[in-house]
């Protein structure tokens, strides 16, 4: 089976640092997903990652560790814009669903 | 805007009734999936279709079913309606959906919101 935990909620400053880690364990890895999802909004698609590091995107980071089932989104120089849910998915082998987590629920305080 | 559309956006009804949710994806994309996402709940995937075939199955439940036409729009249809399936309905479409393939990421409709009273 599969099983995905993220925290259910952060809170952090306008400007600061945040990292949201997601654990997994699936059978059969093909990529791992974080998207952001705005309160009754659709989610939207901010990174991707199969093989282990760091990938850069502007603002936003994501890493991964195939070997300890771990990842996690790393959000700087945040803005009050930034405060939305943040769903960590992963993909298997063989299949093209999703599994999402239950998501983290960040707040920015100004 | 993802380029995927979804109807209606809102829809409300009676237990026991039917109702059926509309999904077009973006232009060029075969694969078409559809997610619950319920209040607190993180998004549940239902089922997925490619080319017009079913391609994998979530926890969808009987009472549900799905189909994608020749054009590539699909509909799920939600039949018995209980207070339960109050919920938000996505869509998403991808390019390949072909398992193993590259990043292949999804994009995401408006949903519609059902209410179930």
């Amino acid at each position: 089976g599969q099983n995905i935990d993220q925290p259910t909620e952060m809170t952090a400053t306008e400007g600061a640092i945040v990292q949201i880690n997601c654990t997994y364990q699936t059978s059969g890895f093909n990529g791992l997903f974080w998207y952001q999802q705005h309160a009754g909004e659709a989610p939207t698609f901010l990174s991707y990652n199969v093989l282990d590091g760091l990938e850069e995107k502007g603002r936003f980071s994501s890493f991964l560790s195939r070997s300890k089932g771990y990842s996690y989104l790393l959000l700087k120089e945040l803005q009050m814009k930034d405060s939305a849910s943040y769903l960590c998915a992963v993909r298997s082998y063989n299949t093209d669903k999703l599994i999402f987590g239950t998501g983290t629920r960040l707040q920015v305080f100004p | 805007d993802s380029g995927v559309t979804q109807t209606p956006k809102h829809l409300i009804t009676a237990t026991g009734q039917r109702v059926t949710l509309r999904c077009s994806p973006r232009s060029g994309d075969l694969s078409v999936y559809w997610y619950q996402q319920s209040l607190d709940q993180g998004l549940q995937f239902l089922i997925q279709y490619y080319n017009g075939e079913e391609r994998a199955k979530g926890n969808i439940l009987e009472r549900f079913s799905a189909q994608q036409f020749p054009d590539l729009h699909s509909e799920l249809n939600l039949s018995s309606l209980e207070l339960g399936d109050s919920a938000l309905y996505f869509c998403a479409s991808s390019v390949r959906g072909l398992a193993g393939g590259p990043l292949d990421e999804q994009f995401f409709g408006p949903g519609t919101r059902l209410t179930v009273l």
